[in-house]
């Protein structure tokens, strides 16, 4: 069945690092989203990714869909301790079935 | 005015017991979900249910039971609770497929 594979766990970063997280699927996606879950709170939607190659920036964070569509990624530059929390990729196959990643815990020291 | 609102937020229960948590959403949106999210944070979905019609239905132990009285509620009892059910429940909704709103979490202790 469909895997998405999401690394790393966990990601330890210093404060104005910057720092990328990977989301690979075992299939073709037809699109694939971002959330973010901060400590204590529910995972919130950041953005969709729809067009092989597309790329989408939101301020410091860059995401984007592979050529395949079948792996993206999320860079943050000149990370800030609000940028803490878990990132999940989730990705629709053709038969609109979603699954998340496992999740990047990102923990930011100042 | 919360789009997707579950009750209740904490609950904390001995082995054995039966409980519920409810979902309502006002996004009007036709599609809901039931997610579990253990302590690596890994997000389950559980249950996934259409205008009323179940179309999810993962591995899950028949101690759970989802109940969608209609498109805006879906509520999901437990039976006989196990100190392995401990873990934060999310309900979601969802338009066709698309964007998923997640409810705030409730986090579920069984002792």
């Amino acid at each position: 069945g469909q895997q998405v594979m999401q690394i790393p766990q966990y990601q330890h970063v210093q404060e104005g690092e910057d720092f990328t997280t990977y989301c690979n699927s075992s299939t073709t996606l037809s699109n694939i989203q971002w959330y973010k879950q901060r400590p204590g709170g529910h995972p919130v939607f950041l953005i969709q990714l729809v067009k092989s190659g597309e790329v989408k920036k939101q301020k410091r964070l860059t995401f984007q869909f592979g050529e395949a569509k079948k792996n993206s990624s999320l860079h943050i530059t000149a990370t800030q301790t609000t940028d803490v929390g878990t990132y999940f990729c989730a990705g629709y196959n053709s038969w609109g079935k979603l699954q998340f990643g496992a999740g990047t815990q990102v923990v930011v020291t100042p | 005015d919360t789009a997707v609102s579950q009750t209740p937020k904490y609950l904390v229960t001995q082995m054995g017991n039966d409980k519920s948590i409810k979902c309502e959403q006002n996004l009007g949106h036709d599609t809901m979900y039931w997610y579990k999210q253990d302590s690596k944070k890994f997000l389950k979905i559980m249950f996934s249910y259409n205008n009323k019609e179940l179309i999810i239905n993962e591995t899950v132990p028949n101690r759970f039971s989802p109940k969608s009285p209609d498109k805006a509620h879906l509520n999901l009892h437990i039976n006989s609770l196990e100190l392995g059910d401990s873990a934060v429940y999310f309900c979601a909704s969802s338009q066709r497929g698309n964007t998923i709103y997640f409810g705030e979490g409730s986090w579920l202790t069984v002792v």
